[in-house]
């Protein structure tokens, strides 16, 4: 079945470790996200990708790094320079940047000790 | 500043009713799109309906509807018929298309909507 994997679910990280949180579609999408959602909030952006070998930061970048080598993947770090990174994110795509719908990863809820 | 205004953090709907979720938004872009994605408890976003600024009709997908007011840069969600199932957390968005901000989502901060039995 097409969709949008995200692994793992959960992740457990100690204070100051760099962690990279897996992201993979195979639903031939150009345009892949990452959002950061915090308990009762809404997404925030942090990076997306347009095409393959491109992306752009989003409203809240610092701290994170991305690549696009592949068209299906589109693994997010977060780095230690990453202030509060406990929360849950998520991985989308669509078609296009442009108007399509994005479709969504399950998530992975990070947890910083 | 906030692109995304949803003023409802916590909506109560008798199963069977219709309820309205509001959204406004604020762009200069003449060009961008509307979505409205639904989040139940286990945290996957659901797609539920899409309306384009150039749309002359009001988008309608099943129970779902978007009254979309341009002038007024609203874009509230209808869902009619309420269910059971219905309860999650309902996010609305906007993509903007040209400019620096051309591909980007910008979502609201979502509204809770319980149905009650």
């Amino acid at each position: 079945d097409g969709g949008i994997t995200q692994s793992p679910k959960y992740l457990f990280r100690k204070e100051g470790q760099n962690v990279t949180l897996s992201c993979e579609q195979n639903l031939n999408h150009d345009a892949m996200y990452w959002y950061r959602q915090d308990p009762g909030q809404g997404l925030r952006l942090i990076y997306y990708s347009q095409i393959v070998n491109d992306f752009q930061k989003g409203d809240i970048a610092e701290g994170y790094s991305v690549s696009r080598e592949k068209k299906e993947s589109f693994p997010l770090t977060v780095t230690s320079a990453q202030k509060n990174p406990t929360a849950f994110y998520l991985c989308a795509s669509s078609i296009s940047s442009s108007y399509n719908e994005q479709f969504f990863g399950p998530g992975t809820r990070l947890t910083v000790l | 500043a906030q692109k995304i205004t949803q003023t409802q953090p916590g909506m109560f709907v008798q199963e069977k009713e219709a309820v309205t979720l509001d959204c406004t938004y604020d762009t200069s872009d003449p060009s961008y799109g509307l979505f409205w994605y639904k989040q139940p408890s286990s945290g996957e976003m659901i797609f539920l309906i899409y309306q384009g600024s150039y749309d002359q009709q009001n988008a309608t997908e099943g129970r779902y509807s978007l009254n979309f007011q341009k002038a007024r840069k609203s874009a509230n969600l209808v869902i009619s018929a309420s269910q059971l199932g219905d309860s999650a957390m309902y996010f609305c968005a906007m993509r903007e298309g040209r400019g620096t901000n051309a591909g980007k989502s910008t979502f609201g901060d979502g509204t809770t909507l319980t149905v009650k039995p």
